[in-house]
């Protein structure tokens, strides 16, 4: 089983330019996640996709953007590269339904971002 | 905001002993809490989740316990063995967005058994 896909697994960038993250699942879940994980700041949530067509902001949405494509694959964006966006990203999807009970999380191995 | 903590952020133990870890949050309007493992260098692997109505779950040596009411939740782990090292982390999924907007993690426990 694939399950969260995501590409490339490393990537150097170069200060403004400008790459997409791509990932995808095969679980026919409804919502996808991608969050950022830092040393010492933990996993933090960036946008979400509860269902298909819908994209909502997360707790760090700055200086990203996303795109719920269909219902298996979630782009993110780095329009402008940082230094600060230097980070492992993963992707995530689960079986949430509001209002109904989820599934556990299934998460991507991560891509390895850095901005020189 | 909901504020995740886990304690020990680091644990080395001998092979064979049981253990605890523990997880504690600032808001109990939860609607589900999962415990996560992250092996160095890889995603990250749901281990148990237990939902709000639930006290706890269990998957052989692994037992998850929930209180809500408290903000707490431990990860027993029965007879530690090498191939249990690795990160483990606490993750919780906000009642307001029934599950499906996020979850919100601790910065883990890491965790080594040795041989």
């Amino acid at each position: 089983n694939a399950g969260v896909t995501q590409t490339p697994k490393f990537q150097v960038l170069k200060t403004g330019q400008s790459m997409t993250l791509q990932c995808a699942q095969d679980m026919n879940h409804n919502s996808m996640y991608w969050y950022r994980q830092d040393p010492g700041m933990g996993l933090r949530l960036i946008y979400y996709s509860a269902s298909e067509g819908t994209t909502d902001k997360g707790e760090v949405p700055n200086g990203y953007n996303v795109s719920r494509l269909n219902k298996r694959e979630f782009s993110l964006r780095l329009e402008s590269a940082a230094p600060s966006q230097t980070s492992v990203y993963f992707c995530a999807s689960s079986e949430a339904l509001r209002g109904r009970r989820t599934s556990r999380g299934h998460f991507g191995d991560g891509t390895r971002l850095s901005i020189l | 905001k909901q504020e995740v903590t886990q304690i020990p952020a680091a644990l080395s133990v001998p092979e064979g002993e049981n253990l605890v870890l523990n997880c504690s949050f600032t808001d109990s309007a939860i609607y589900n809490l999962q415990w996560f493992r992250q092996d160095p260098g890889k995603g990250l692997t749901s281990l148990l989740l237990i939902q709000s109505s639930q006290r706890e779950q269990t998957s052989g040596r692994l037992n998850a316990s929930l209180d809500k009411s408290s903000g707490r939740s431990t990860l027993y782990i029965a007879a530690s063995q090498p191939g249990d090292s690795a990160t483990y982390l606490c993750a919780l999924g906000g009642e307001s967005g029934g599950g499906a907007d996020g979850l919100t993690f601790g910065k883990g426990t890491h965790l080594i058994i040795q041989p």
